[in-house]
């Protein structure tokens, strides 16, 4: 079973940023958080992963809480490519959940 | 486009027939995984090779499903007496192993048992 909780969908505005929380409450000390999304009929895209420290690349901005317990993924300036399944997970084993049904309206 | 390549990306096949789905890899990739996904849900982690070698399988790879990566390259995923419970979408990842996974995914291979 996943080790991660997130909620089911969120809404954001094309150009504005979306937030997306992950809670990993179970997590040890050395296992990193990742975030995967899947495009429609698409196969999941790696983008972002982190241990400890607030990670940045060219897609999103990864910030993890001081306890590790929770995280959140930030899509800057949301656009409508960006709709897609968004997955949180704490083990290299990949277990995926559910995730997060992001919608990005014009 | 990844780098990783599923073939087919489609099958349909009636129950208890055979199929066979191969997935070529980002060819410096040592880390093969299979996973699984049915609507409405993530991807379910099948099995994975390190090279040649099969080093873990899931619960979820009964006795019917196999799996090899002879060469320690492409990989192929055969099912054998397909069920309608075998409907999914078949994803195939690869990785240059090591302390971090990042782990690029193939576009997967759509299944509809009959």
């Amino acid at each position: 079973d996943a080790k991660t909780t997130q909620p089911t969908s969120m809404d954001c505005a094309e150009g504005r940023a979306a937030n997306l929380p992950c809670n990993h409450s179970t997590i040890s000390g050395n296992e990193y958080v990742y975030w995967y999304r899947q495009i429609h009929s698409q196969g999941p895209q790696y983008i972002i992963h982190g241990l400890k420290n607030n990670e940045t690349n060219e897609m999103a901005s990864l910030i993890i809480t001081e306890d590790r317990k929770s995280s959140t993924l930030i899509l800057p300036h949301a656009t409508l490519r960006d709709t897609a399944v968004y997955y949180c997970i704490d083990t290299d084993k990949l277990i995926f959940g559910t995730g997060t049904r992001l919608q990005v309206f014009p | 486009d990844t780098g990783v390549s599923q073939d087919p990306r489609h099958k349909i096949t009636k129950r208890g027939q055979n199929v066979t789905f191969r997935c070529d890899p980002i060819s410096e990739h040592n880390r093969l995984y299979w996973y699984r996904q049915t609507l409405g849900q993530g991807p379910e982690f099948l099995t994975y090779f390190q090279n040649e070698a099969q080093l873990e399988k899931s619960r979820l790879l009964s006795d019917r499903f196999s799996a090899e990566r002879p060469k320690g390259s492409f990989s192929t995923l055969e099912i054998q007496r397909t069920e309608q419970g075998d409907s999914a979408m078949y994803l195939c990842a690869s990785s240059f192993g090591a302390a971090l996974e990042t782990q690029y995914f193939g576009p997967g291979t759509r299944l509809l048992v009959l």
